[in-house]
């Protein structure tokens, strides 16, 4: 399967503590983006890496969120001190071309 | 302040007709317009994309219409299939690729 690969698919976690998704993206894209999706909404977006530079955050990025792309490769997303507003779904999506192509999400569930 | 508009949150259409998903959009700096298709629990699919210099591209079944004048953009599918029952999403962006702004999506339901 050489399509985005998310790990976990689901995690359960309670409020205050520490969670890190990993994304494992298509092995020629050098974009790597990472979005969120609550029920009813359109993904919204978080932040934009090409290559290992993190070039773009939106301000829905607090400072409780951190993204990493080391080596160019590989993503993690970590949230911090989670907080029942955080539940929703985690996607990630790379791209060569403009057209990005998503993995099959994290949905965090903070209880 | 929604850049990309989707005003219908549903559409019913009977297998084999046309199905017209409608897309709306703020930003004249747009370049790129895409549609994804998502099914439950799974991440959005690519479907099909339209540069802003053209204003029709067609793959199959779908074809997309961008008219830049009135900022507006649709997603035809004929005939359309149960299997195209999903939730569908319309994406822009600037530049090409640098950030993907979605809209909330439609809710395509073929009956048979």
């Amino acid at each position: 399967d050489t399509g985005v690969s998310q790990n976990p698919r689901h995690k359960i976690t309670k409020r205050g503590q520490n969670v890190t998704f990993r994304c494992d993206p298509i092995s020629e894209h050098n974009r790597l983006y990472w979005y969120r999706q609550t029920l009813g909404q359109g993904p919204e977006f978080l932040t934009y890496f090409q290559n290992e530079a993190q070039l773009e955050k939106s301000r829905l990025l607090s400072d409780r969120f951190s993204a990493e792309r080391p080596k160019g490769s590989f993503s993690t997303l970590e949230i911090q001190r989670t907080e029942q507003g955080d539940s929703a779904m985690y996607l990630c999506a790379s791209s060569l071309v403009p057209e990005a192509f998503f993995g099959q999400g994290t949905r965090l569930t903070v209880v | 302040d929604q850049q990309v508009k989707q005003n219908s949150p549903s559409l019913s259409v009977q297998e084999g007709r046309i199905s017209i998903l409608n897309c709306d959009y703020t930003n004249s700096m747009f370049d790129y317009f895409l549609w994804y298709k998502k099914y439950p629990a799974e991440g959005p699919t690519f479907l099909i994309s339209i540069s802003s210099i053209k204003d029709k591209n067609e793959d199959g079944r779908f074809t997309v219409f961008l008219n830049k004048s009135a900022k507006h953009l649709s997603l035809h599918i004929v005939p359309s299939q149960p299997g195209d029952s999903a939730v569908y999403f319309c994406a822009a962006t600037i530049n090409y690729g640098q950030n993907f702004v979605f809209g909330p999506g439609t809710r395509l339901s073929v009956l048979p």
